[in-house]
């Protein structure tokens, strides 16, 4: 079974600019869910979404938004890109998010770096 | 709100010996999933081991086993016969909104481990 694949791994990107990033989960599951992860805030939560729907939001500006297709695959948007998002993103899938015990599955993260 | 601390930003351990991975949480919920992730240098998150907090007994995954203590809010992680390729930077983690309203980990800020031959 693949696991979970985020594309690009790496991207170059001046302020100002727009980025999407993709995550597509494990065959099967239909919850992702994104996380930044910098050196001064350490992992943070963005989104999570279920079935086309975003469930929960972390703190985090409008310029960071998301989606989820019937598919499960998901894709996040950073735009008017700021020296700041750079980081690594990180998705994570898991089956659903109803249960007691759900682990969660993590891409590799795409490295974004604003010049 | 509920909050994971690491207290080691780094630890070094030789080959072959155990070591112990701090980690303290806070919260006001009674039901709780406590996990434990690894990051090697690639930047892939690896489950490692996960403990919730009507299990009795302490979780334990091949060399790795779970230190709950309930009472003390502590979930440390022990590494038994340490190889070179745990090296990496070990994150504590707590599953947010427990009864099903979410997938939300609430990360510590991480412990980098590394061992030495």
């Amino acid at each position: 079974k693949a696991g979970v694949t985020q594309t690009p791994r790496y991207l170059i990107k001046t302020r100002g600019q727009q980025v999407t990033l993709s995550c597509s989960p494990i065959s099967g599951h239909r919850s992702v869910s994104w996380y930044q992860q910098t050196p001064g805030q350490g992992l943070q939560f963005l989104f999570e979404y279920f079935s086309e729907t975003q469930r929960n939001k972390g703190n985090f500006p409008g310029r960071f938004s998301g989606r989820q297709f019937s598919n499960s695959r998901s894709e996040m948007n950073v735009s008017t890109l700021e020296l700041g998002d750079s980081a690594l993103y990180l998705c994570a899938s898991s089956t659903d998010y109803w249960r007691s015990y759900n682990e969660q599955f993590f891409g590799p993260g795409t490295r974004l770096t604003v010049l | 709100a509920q909050k994971i601390t690491q207290t080691q930003p780094g630890m070094f351990v030789q080959e072959k010996e155990a070591v112990t991975l701090d980690c303290t949480y806070d919260t006001s919920d009674q039901s709780y999933g406590l996990f434990w992730y690894k990051q090697p240098s690639s930047g892939e998150m690896i489950f490692l081991i996960y403990q919730g907090s009507y299990d009795e007994q302490n979780a334990t995954e091949g060399r790795y086993s779970l230190n709950f203590q309930k009472a003390r809010k502590s979930a440390n992680l022990v590494i038994s016969a340490s190889q070179l390729g745990d090296s990496a930077m070990y994150f504590c983690a707590m599953r947010e909104g427990w009864g099903g309203a979410t997938n939300k980990l609430i990360f510590g800020t991480g412990t980098l481990l590394a061992v030495q031959p």
